[in-house]
């Protein structure tokens, strides 16, 4: 089946260090992936996403993911974490005719 | 914001009644999607459609079932509420399937009593 992965529930990372958000997929032919964010009480909103070409891609609020084919991953990065990046973050994957997400990570950034 | 609405935004139901959500759009965008958020769960894929007319089942879709009959309009319906469909539902939206992100309504909170 195809699918994606959040291993982490939460993570935790001081303002102004950088943050991690992990993601893995498993997908026959090419992976088209996503992030998406969370606010409280909102909608999901589109970070960025990889197609093809580059394998760092740069996205909304200094944000930008790595794709890795040989460990199937696809990692949020940002270098310098803000408090206000406090959210919901789900990584995704389009399979067959479905955007499949996965389980989603909370980002805790403190002061 | 896309042009996407979703309506109710809050509704509580009784178990056994049937409810409808609508998810209307104005960006003439092909593809939409029912999803619902529980925690500990992420989003999980209900009902999904790919056009007019065109619809296919997600990975929760036992007791939904959805409607699509004009472009911007994409109906949910729960046809006997359960207390295990309370939960947050979202509609989203997009233009292509595989190389364009998608839109997202501000969801729908369903409580089943």
């Amino acid at each position: 089946a195809q699918s994606v992965a959040q291993p982490e529930d939460q993570v935790n990372v001081a303002e102004g260090n950088p943050l991690t958000v992990k993601c893995t997929y498993s997908v026959s032919g090419n992976p088209y992936l996503f992030w998406y964010v969370q606010y409280p009480n909102r909608g999901l909103q589109f970070l960025l996403k990889y197609i093809t070409g580059d394998n760092l891609v740069k996205g909304s609020y200094g944000f930008e993911a790595e794709f890795n084919k040989s460990q199937t991953s696809f990692h949020l990065k940002k270098p310098s974490a803000l408090v206000s990046d406090s959210a919901l973050y789900f990584c995704a994957v389009v399979a067959g005719n479905m955007l499949t997400f996965g389980g989603g990570t909370r980002l805790m950034v403190k002061p | 914001d896309a042009g996407i609405t979703q309506s109710p935004r809050h509704k509580v139901t009784e178990t056994g009644t049937p409810v409808t959500l609508r998810c209307h759009q104005t960006e003439n965008h092909r593809y939409m999607y029912w999803y619902r958020q529980d925690p500990g769960h992420g989003l999980r894929l209900i009902h999904y459609s790919y056009g007019v007319k065109d619809t296919d089942k997600g990975e929760v879709s036992d007791g939904y079932s959805v409607s699509r009959s004009k472009t911007e309009d994409f109906l949910l319906t729960l046809e006997s509420a359960t207390s295990s469909q309370t939960s947050v539902y979202f509609c989203a939206i997009s233009e292509r399937l595989t190389n364009t992100e998608a839109f997202f309504g501000q969801g729908t909170r369903l409580t089943v009593v």
